[in-house]
């Protein structure tokens, strides 16, 4: 089951912060956050096992909330760079299988 | 760059032809799976290869097959090709025999396949 993503599309400036959520009803077992710039290969940025951890480097940073199945992706501080479509890619409890299930996307558009 | 190489860039078939995709994983990695993504969504699971078996398979009918190699490079075979299949169809290779909770996958640029 496709994990849901929040909001589709946002707009920042250069400077201001964005949160990007992924929701899911099945169980997590771990969830990975991918950018793809249009007509490049999604680009790893971090996974997050469940556990509730969080992590980060630089300005983007990650938590994932079990009791809530969700994850929640922290862009601060924008830069024009940001810009890309951000997908959540997660791997079910007990699924027994190597395959990410990715959500449909979250747009974001950093402008000057 | 993930070292991740696929071929071709782009192609154009007609309906009802067959095609043949590849995909070179990274040094070291032995593990490859296949993506299919349609303009605006995310990547779907098409189905993997470890040591040259198919370990796990999406929701996608037979006319999808696959194979790796050796070397653990992969092709992606598609016959019967219907518009639909028109998408960017995306490979991505992982260390081995690490399911990816533990490690990710890292992809490769895509073949892009238009079916007219």
């Amino acid at each position: 089951q496709q994990p849901v993503q929040s909001p589709q599309a946002v707009i920042l400036r250069e400077g201001e912060d964005a949160v990007i959520n992924c929701s899911s009803s099945k169980a997590l077992y771990s969830v990975h956050w991918y950018r793809q710039k249009h007509g490049e290969a999604p680009v790893f940025l971090m996974i997050l096992l469940k556990g509730g951890e969080q992590k980060g480097h630089d300005k983007i940073s990650a938590s994932f909330n079990e009791k809530k199945q969700q994850s929640s992706l922290y862009l601060t501080a924008s830069q024009l760079s940001y810009s890309g479509t951000y997908f959540c890619g997660t791997e079910y409890s007990g699924a027994g299988s190597y395959q990410l299930t990715f959500g449909k996307g979250t747009k974001l558009s950093v402008i000057p | 760059e993930t070292g991740v190489t696929q071929s071709p860039t782009h192609l154009i078939k007609t309906r009802g032809q067959q095609v043949t995709l590849r995909c070179s994983s990274q040094s070291g990695h032995n593990t490859v799976s296949w993506y299919q993504q349609a303009l605006g969504q995310g990547p779907q699971f098409i189905f993997q290869y470890y040591r040259e078996e198919e370990n796990g398979r999406g929701n996608f009918p037979p006319r999808f097959s696959g194979l790796q190699f050796p070397n653990y490079s992969s092709e992606l075979n598609v016959n019967a090709l219907e518009l639909d299949d028109s998408a960017l169809y995306l490979c991505a290779s992982s260390r081995p025999g690490q399911p990816v909770s533990t490690d990710t996958q890292y992809f490769g640029p895509g073949t892009r396949l238009t079916v007219l």
